[in-house]
């Protein structure tokens, strides 16, 4: 089985923060890799797939990066409604999440 | 607009049986392979199971192997997930999801079912 780690698993950050998210398979995957934004009460809801490619509809100051074994989600200016936990979750053999990370206010 | 609606969720005891069902509108269902995802309270997410879009292929995580089924109606563009067997730790909040093509994640949602498994 394809084990998926996060890191941090939690970050403080504030409004207009770059913030950094990486998450590592334990074998290569590829480029399938997919991350996920899930605010509380919510079900998670699709940013990125494929390493890279923005889901429709999310803004462009979510961008993704990687391949391999290794992938970094970044939030270039961090916004309000930004304040959420991540998940990466791979899709090359069968899926698996990550852990998650969490983003809260500073 | 797309709407993928989960039901059947309840408190069960140990060893019982709980269907879980998800209604599928705005989408073609039966063009797409759909899983069912959980979450355990205060977790992470878990992926379950899948459904290729014919329902002729049928893939599931280690822990609910044996135990659990997920099925499909294209006629009535439902997905469904019959849980035998349960135990404490199948505990969660079950969401449906829809499968992009090419191994692109999850892009469609439901809001969730929630089971509990307790004596």
């Amino acid at each position: 089985d394809i084990q998926m780690t996060q890191s941090p698993s939690s970050l403080s950050a504030s409004v207009g923060d770059r913030v950094t998210i990486t998450c590592r398979a334990s074998q290569s995957i590829g480029r399938y890799l997919s991350w996920y934004q899930q605010k509380p009460g919510n079900a998670p809801n699709l940013l990125i797939y494929t390493t890279s490619t923005l889901q429709s509809g999310v803004p462009s100051r979510f961008s993704g990066s990687g391949s391999g074994t290794d992938f970094t989600l970044t939030i270039s200016s961090l916004q309000p409604e930004d304040f959420a936990t991540y998940y990466c979750q791979q899709s090359y053999r069968s899926h698996t999440f990550g852990p998650g990370t969490k983003v809260d206010i500073k | 607009e797309v709407q993928l609606v989960e039901s059947g969720g309840d408190l069960v005891q140990p060893g019982g049986s709980l269907r879980l069902s998800c209604a599928v509108s705005g989408l073609t269902f039966s063009s797409y392979w759909m899983s069912w995802v959980r979450q355990a309270p205060g977790k992470g997410l878990e992926w379950v199971a899948n459904i290729k879009f014919d329902g002729s292929d049928k893939y599931y995580v280690e822990s609910v192997k044996g135990r659990f089924t997920i099925s499909r109606d294209n006629a009535a563009s439902s997905l469904y997930l019959q849980m035998n067997s349960l135990r404490a730790d199948d505990t969660a909040l079950y969401y449906c999801a829809r499968d992009r093509p090419g191994k692109e994640g999850f892009d469609y949602w439901g809001q969730g079912t929630l089971v509990t498994v307790s004596s």
